[in-house]
């Protein structure tokens, strides 16, 4: 049961350069975001969507497209890639509203992107 | 809006000590809480969380979690701490427009 998968695990990036970071659920989620983790910050969330065609933006969607064609794939899409976007990027589903019922937020092992 | 405050950053206890991780939440509505754990080069996985009914929630490995209405409060306690409870752990509450607020993250080390 592979659950949430994210690709590529590291990558280095030049400023200005783009990257798509790939994110595939096998559980049949509805729900499913995009978060990025900074040293003692916490999770920020930058997009999410609530089924196929339908995203919105989180708490610091700047710099960050997404798009949600199928029920199994979110990939968050950096057109250029900036130092600011140093950072770990998780992909999570859930099958209800923010994990808040008896299914709670899948978290993937994260994208490690540098960017210099 | 809502919002999390976790206390201390990091919080060091000796094997076989109790844990206490402190989380203090704001929320306009009645909230749903949630206790997540990252293990080194992971992603997060859920310890337990509450939603309604029994104020106190128990969880995966040992860990349990009390809602105080009054205090705000939702900590995350373990009678006695195993080597293999160091991590990071990440109170959340859940917003009501399909978001989950994380807090700041407080590093556990457990001492030998």
């Amino acid at each position: 049961n592979a659950g949430v998968t994210q690709t590529p695990k590291f990558r280095i990036l030049k400023i200005g350069q783009s990257m798509t970071l790939q994110c595939t659920q096998d559980m049949n989620h509805n729900y499913m975001y995009w978060y990025r983790q900074d040293p003692g910050m916490g999770l920020k969330l930058i997009y999410y969507s609530v089924g196929a065609g339908i995203t919105d933006k989180g708490e610091v969607p700047n710099g960050y497209n997404v798009s949600r064609s199928t029920t199994e794939d979110f990939p968050l899409r950096l057109e250029l890639a900036a130092p600011s976007q140093t950072s770990v990027y998780f992909c999570a589903s859930s099958g209800d509203r923010g994990g808040s019922g008896n299914q709670p937020q899948h978290f993937g092992d994260g994208t490690r992107l540098s960017i210099l | 809006a809502q919002s999390v405050t976790q206390l201390g950053s990091h919080v060091s206890v000796s094997e076989g000590a109790l844990v206490l991780l402190r989380c203090n939440y704001s929320s306009s509505v009645p909230p749903y809480l949630f206790w997540y754990v990252q293990y080194p080069n992971q992603g997060l996985q859920l310890l337990l969380k509450y939603t309604t009914g029994a104020t106190l929630v128990k969880g995966i490995n040992g860990f349990e979690a009390e809602f105080k209405k009054s205090e705000t409060s939702f900590h995350l306690t373990k009678p006695s701490a195993h080597m293999s409870d160091a991590a990071e752990y990440f109170c959340a509450v859940w917003d009501s427009s399909y978001k989950l607020i994380f807090g700041s993250g407080t590093r556990l080390l457990v001492r030998p």
